[in-house]
């Protein structure tokens, strides 16, 4: 399967617990994309970043929130002490390359529930 | 006023129906734009892109008007199996690192 893997599918975390969202890109992409759609809300833009560097984080909430996309490996989308507001699907994408133009093809998806 | 908007529908049609749907941008210096599918939770799809000179693939259609600031999908000969919510992607212009605005959707309904 060539296309964009992220895992686990389904999360379910306590309050106050931490929350790590793992993407693989597409086959040949190196660009990550991460958005958050929120029940009967649209999809939300989060963080873009390529390996080892952060290039747009202007979604990411301040606090517990934090993104990598390292040398070696899948990015992973890390929220720490988790609250009943992170509940959402959180979806990653991948591009070819940056910048407008580049099309976008998104993973299944990691959907978060937080009790 | 919102950046991305799209009327969430839902829009109720028969089978084999032509349909339209719009989506209104706030940045006149916004360089690029795509249709989107979305099945109930699922990820978003790929549909289109949308260029200057419009785009067309099988029974889908997309225009863009720069003008007016909005990019349209047309899709004639509905299926029952084109029942989705149809997102609008759009990236803004100079200085964008690429990150996609979506639209809140639009819901497509299409019966026997």
């Amino acid at each position: 399967n060539a296309g964009v893997m992220q895992n686990p599918r389904h999360l379910v975390r306590r309050r106050g617990q931490e929350a790590r969202l793992r993407c693989s890109p597409m086959k040949g992409h190196s660009h990550v994309y991460w958005y958050r759609q929120l029940p009967e809300e649209g999809l939300k833009f989060m963080v873009y970043l390529q390996k080892e560097n952060i290039i747009d984080e202007s979604g990411m909430p301040k606090e517990r929130f934090s993104a990598e996309f390292p040398k070696e490996g899948p990015s992973i989308l890390r929220i720490q002490q988790v609250v009943r507001g992170d509940s959402a699907a959180y979806f990653c994408a991948s591009s070819k390359a940056g910048g407008p133009y580049y099309e976008q093809y998104f993973g299944p998806g990691t959907r978060l529930t937080v009790t | 006023r919102k950046e991305v908007e799209q009327d969430p529908g839902p829009f109720n049609v028969p089978e084999g129906a032509t349909v339209a749907f719009n989506c209104t941008y706030s940045n006149s210096a916004s360089q690029s734009f795509f249709w989107y599918r979305q099945d109930c939770r699922k990820e978003p799809k790929l549909l289109m892109s949308v260029y200057s000179s419009g785009n067309e693939d099988g029974r889908f259609t997309a225009q863009l008007n720069r003008a007016s600031q909005y990019i349209s999908l047309l899709i004639r000969d509905s299926k029952l199996s084109d029942s989705a919510t149809y997102l609008c992607g759009i990236q803004e212009g100079s200085g964008n690192t690429g990150k996609l605005i979506f639209g809140q959707g639009t819901t497509l309904q299409v019966k026997p």
